[in-house]
């Protein structure tokens, strides 16, 4: 069975400072990746996402993703944080070429100090 | 483009009622996912449906809840004979090709 772990609950950085968000996942075969982000009573807001093809994929809001399938790691980076970038982060996976279910990691609680 | 739509928002049950959650994919989606957030144990993967079929269930609990995706209107999650214990965020997902998933705002129950 697939499996993520988000080894950081919270995360606490100052605003403009860099930020990476560790994520592991446990899966056989390729896995899609994606990371969504949600804010306090909202729905989850895709970030990025990776199928294929470039390690590393850009994506909304100035963040980036580096896939390494040698660590099973899909890390989150932003080079400088805004406070508007506090919110929870999910990390998640997905086998049968991106058809079944997401799986998701527990989240990790982004605080930006000013 | 409207997102994927759920309503109601909140929604206030009494121990025993039901519950009907209603999500509508984006517009071309033909693909919805359901899922449940709870406190403690972060978000799970309920049901898969494509219209009129569903793909994937593994997720679901084996009772009181069910789920459909008629072929003309909304995607539907109802939960029968609410306990205080269903008291969470519910979202819909909806995909075009089976790929990337795009979630709506959620429904949170609560079950007094």
């Amino acid at each position: 069975a697939q499996s993520v772990t988000q080894p950081d609950i919270h995360i606490t950085v100052s605003e403009g400072a860099s930020l990476e968000l560790r994520c592991n996942y446990s899966y056989g075969a390729t896995p899609y990746l994606f990371w969504y982000v949600q804010s306090p009573g909202q729905g989850l807001q895709l970030l990025l996402k990776y199928f294929s093809g470039d390690t590393l994929v850009q994506g909304i809001k100035g963040f980036e993703a580096e896939f390494k399938r040698s660590q099973s790691s899909f890390n989150l980076r932003k080079p400088s944080v805004h406070w508007s970038d506090a919110a929870e982060y999910f990390c998640a996976v997905s086998g049968g070429g991106g058809a079944d279910g997401l799986t998701f990691g527990k989240g990790t609680h982004l605080i930006i100090q000013p | 483009n409207a997102g994927v739509m759920q309503n109601p928002r909140h929604l206030v049950r009494r121990r025993g009622q039901e519950a009907r959650l209603r999500c509508s994919p984006m517009k071309g989606h033909s693909h919805v996912y359901w899922y449940r957030q709870l406190p403690e144990e972060g978000l799970k993967f309920m049901v898969y449906l494509q219209k009129e079929n569903i793909i994937d269930e593994s997720g679901m609990p084996k009772e009181r809840f069910s789920a459909e995706f008629p072929k003309e209107g909304p995607s539907i999650l109802r939960i029968q004979q609410v306990v205080r214990g269903d008291s969470a965020a519910y979202f819909c997902a909806s995909s075009q090709l089976a790929d990337t998933q795009y979630f709506g705002p959620g429904t949170r129950l609560t079950v007094l």
